[in-house]
């Protein structure tokens, strides 16, 4: 059964450093997403992208953050220089029509020391 | 290999009765479930949970019960309302380790 992959599955990063957090999604699916856990707390939404631009970002996703579709079959979510609060759990999702069917990563632990 | 499966992808309840939505797993070592909302074009917001230690969670019109033996869970929404009509995704975890989501179940409540 098709599955969106994320690497790597944790990561350690000192603050200030900049992070890439890569996502495959499924082959035919059009739109994609990434969404952040705080340990403890509720996931939240970061960005939605289609069409090769973002079509939708949170407040939390500010000028720190950056996706890229650079080949056709990655997703890449960069944090230019992180910061602690940074820290939290990070799911790629994608999706063939953007309204119901979601299929999500199983995750990238950020870690910011 | 799918580790929570959640097998209806869409599900239709009249407005007032039960809504059951199904999920199954896998891994043994799961400790704690969790059963996400969705509504389209939103992320995911977290309903209920419950921990593997417990056979049922109630949280108003929200159950969640566990079936460890049988890898399955199950949340019950009595009586459906038209809002509860939204994406719903199973979710398990082991300890501190990631979340790991089924592919959802749409549930579409009928006037």
């Amino acid at each position: 059964e098709p599955e969106v992959t994320q690497t790597p599955s944790h990561q350690v990063t000192q603050m200030g450093q900049e992070v890439i957090l890569r996502c495959v999604p499924i082959s035919n699916h059009l739109y994609f997403y990434w969404y952040r856990q705080i340990l403890g707390q509720k996931v939240e939404f970061l960005v939605s992208f289609y069409n090769n631009e973002i079509s939708e970002k949170s407040e939390i996703f500010d000028d720190q953050f950056s996706v890229e579709r650079p080949d056709g079959s990655n997703f890449t979510l960069k944090i230019r220089s992180t910061k602690l609060e940074d820290s939290a759990m990070y799911f790629c999702a994608s999706s063939e029509d953007g309204i119901y069917g979601y299929t999500f990563g199983s995750g990238t632990r950020l870690t910011v020391v | 290999d799918q580790q929570v499966k959640q097998n209806s992808p869409s599900l239709s309840v009249q407005e007032g009765r039960i809504s059951i939505l199904n999920c199954d797993y896998t891994n043994s070592m799961f400790d704690y479930f969790l059963w996400y909302k969705k509504y389209p074009a939103e992320g995911p917001t977290f309903l209920i949970s419950i921990s593997s230690i417990k056979d049922k969670n109630e949280d108003g019109r929200f159950t969640v019960f566990l079936n460890k033996s049988a890898k399955h869970l199950s949340l019950h929404i009595v009586p459906s309302q038209p809002g509860d009509s939204a994406v719903y995704f199973c979710a398990a975890s082991q300890g501190d380790d990631k979340i790991i989501f089924g592919k959802g179940t749409r549930l579409h409540i009928l006037p």
